[in-house]
Order: structure tokens, then C-alpha cells, then sequence
């Protein structure tokens, strides 16, 4: 199994639709959670930290529920530019700077 | 963005041949880290540094090794390159062990 698992994807959407994914890790000892965005034949970028209490940076909200080991980020009002695959990410406690990746879920939206 | 480069960008070479990648920082950043992507696997780690001529291994170091000899430099060596080794590289490096900046990546390819 995995450490960190995500819906397979290609997820298609319209512009404007409300899209949802969801990951899920198995380390029990995973402290901190972001989830990345990469562009096609680009390099994976930042692009918000996941707070237990669940956090929100404008049409993008990330939320964490650690009794089930689960992590999801919620894009409103999908734009064009939103199209990439988006990368759940955990870092494990006791294990310095290294990050645990999964695999990713891509994102298309369509005019 | 974090000022990371990569070189070379491209690559093509002949099993068996050492090939050299080098990952360079103007951030004055603590930690850096290789990684390999290939479809199906996500990112995976290959090595780590945590500090100069400190290196550790990360899930994928068989067949690969580092040096940091300065804080800008992280040098990525295959010492004789197999046809498994074809991937994309990308180096990244961050101030604390929480935060990573990826560079834009190098795809070689092993004939």
C-alpha cells in the first residue's frame, strides 16, 4: 500500500464547477500536510499548507480529518488556469525534511 | 520563486556512463533534496542533504550518489547509468525541513 493515496483522476470540469479531492495517508506518525500543484513538464510548486482546523485561500480550501487520515482540497468556481495535477503531500514526524508524495490527480477544466 | 537552477536541462547518454547532475541554490537554504519522477510512481527521494558534507538516503538511492561540499551546491551522480534511470530529476531545497522549492528539472534519458 501507498503512504499517501490519492484519487486516480483525470478529473474533466466545466469552468465555474466546484471540484474535490481527496487523499488519504497511512503513517499515523504524518504531521504536516500541503498540497502541491505542477503544471505539465513543470516543476512542482506550493500551493497551500493544511491545517488541522482546515484552511481556505481564496477559491481553494484545504481541510484535514487526522481520526480517519484524510486530506481533501476543494477548488470553487474552476478557472482554465486551474488545469494541473495536484500533488498530496505529508511530511512524517521523525523523519527530518523528507516529504512523502502521492501520485497525483489531474485536473482538466473546459471552457 | 527560489533561485534553483539545474543543469544540464537535457540529457542523453550511454548505459554504463557516469553522469554528473548538478543542482544549484542562491537561497542560502539549509536543506536540498533529489528526486525522481516517473509515471505511475510519483516523486520519489532519492537522496537528502541537511547541511554541507551532511547527506542521508532517501527510498530510491541504490545506484546513485551525492556530494555538498557548499551550501549552494548539491551534486547528483549515477555512477554508471542503466536504462531504469531514465526519469525526470528535480532538485529542490528548502530553510527548514517543512518548506521545498523545486528546481525546474532535468530528463535524462539512457540509451
Amino acid at each position: 500500500r501507498k503512504e499517501v493515496e490519492q484519487d486516480p483522476g483525470p478529473f474533466n470540469v466545466p469552468e465555474g464547477a466546484t471540484v474535490a479531492f481527496n487523499c488519504t495517508y497511512s503513517n499515523s506518525a504524518s504531521q504536516s500536510f500541503f498540497w502541491y500543484r505542477q503544471d505539465c513538464r513543470k516543476e512542482p510548486k506550493l500551493l497551500m499548507s493544511v491545517y488541522s482546523s482546515g484552511n481556505e485561500d481564496g477559491r481553494f480550501t484545504a481541510q484535514l480529518n487526522r481520526a480517519s487520515q484524510y486530506i481533501s482540497l476543494l477548488i470553487r468556481d474552476s478557472k482554465l488556469s486551474d488545469s494541473a495535477t495536484y500533488l498530496c503531500v505529508v511530511n512524517i514526524r521523525n523523519q527530518g525534511g523528507k516529504l512523502i508524495f502521492g501520485q497525483g490527480t489531474e485536473l482538466s477544466v473546459k471552457p | 520563486d527560489a533561485g534553483i537552477t539545474q543543469s544540464p536541462r537535457h540529457k542523453v547518454t550511454e548505459t554504463g556512463t557516469p553522469v554528473t547532475l548538478r543542482c544549484h541554490q542562491t537561497e542560502n537554504h539549509r536543506y536540498m533534496y533529489w528526486y525522481r519522477q516517473d509515471p505511475g510512481h510519483g516523486l520519489r527521494l532519492i537522496h537528502y542533504s541537511y547541511g554541507v558534507k551532511d547527506t542521508d538516503k532517501g527510498e530510491v538511492s541504490d545506484g546513485y550518489s551525492v556530494s555538498r561540499s557548499k551550501t549552494e551546491d548539491f551534486l547528483l551522480t549515477l555512477e554508471s547509468a542503466t536504462s531504469s534511470q531514465t526519469s525526470v530529476y528535480f532538485c529542490a531545497s528548502g530553510a527548514s525541513s517543512y518548506e521545498q522549492y523545486f528546481g525546474p528539472g532535468t530528463r535524462l534519458t539512457v540509451t
